[in-house]
């Protein structure tokens, strides 16, 4: 099983800054199977990147993915109010697909 | 509009089975895989496993194998995740998500349930 560590747990940042979540997989993985979700309370995640890099439909273009081998990165150029929220990574490519435990972005 | 539509909150004794159905609409449903999660609270999101609508095949992770059945209606695009053998730790949101990518379930998850809150308690 892949395990996928996330850094760090929270991310306490004001609105405009920078915010860069990590991701560290516990083996090397392809990263055409590689992505990463936003969720709010209440709500269902919302898929952000796919294939490490590229934005899903509609997500604004302050999100960006990069990263291959273990290490995967999330940055958000210039946080937004509705962008404090929990942030999940995630591997589709090896069975059992696995999440990462997940960064909260908060509002300083 | 794509989406998918779950059943509402249930609430089970522990050792009892809960059932969850998952409508969709807006796609040919027969096209792309669904899978399952569940968050527990104050946890990440846990795969639970996927299901092919088309030909009804699963792949099941191994923690709940033994536990969970997944199952396909075509003729009301609805998918169903039955959990037996309830516990207090099976409480969580539970959500299907359908994949983005046809014919292949090793794919991003593109659209999501509304989530199902399922409560395990004496």
């Amino acid at each position: 099983e892949i395990v996928l560590t996330q850094s760090p747990g929270t991310l306490s940042l004001s609105p405009g800054e920078r915010a860069t979540l990590s991701c560290r997989a516990s083996q090397s993985l392809s990263s055409s199977y590689f992505g990463w979700y936003q969720q709010t309370p209440g709500q269902a995640p919302r898929l952000l990147i796919y294939g490490a890099s590229s934005r899903a439909t509609g997500i604004p273009d302050r999100f960006s993915g990069s990263g291959s081998g273990t290490d995967f990165t999330l940055t958000i150029s210039r946080l937004e109010p509705e962008d404090f929220a929990v942030y999940f990574c995630h591997q589709y490519g090896s069975s059992p697909l696995t999440f990462g435990g997940g960064t909260k972005v908060e509002i300083k | 509009q794509v989406q998918l539509v779950q059943s509402g909150a249930e609430v089970k004794k522990p050792g009892a089975s809960v059932k969850v159905s998952c409508k969709a609409s807006g796609y040919t449903f027969t096209t792309y895989y669904i899978h399952w999660v569940r968050r527990a609270p104050g946890q990440g999101l846990e795969w639970m496993g996927v299901i092919n609508p088309s030909g009804g095949d699963t792949s099941y992770a191994q923690r709940f194998q033994g536990r969970v059945t997944m199952t396909r209606d075509t003729s009301t695009s609805t998918v169903y995740m039955e959990l037996s053998s309830l516990r207090c730790e099976d409480t969580a949101v539970y959500y299907c998500a359908k994949v983005g990518r046809s014919s292949s379930w090793y794919s991003a998850f593109d659209i999501w349930g509304q989530g199902t809150m399922v409560t395990v308690s004496p």
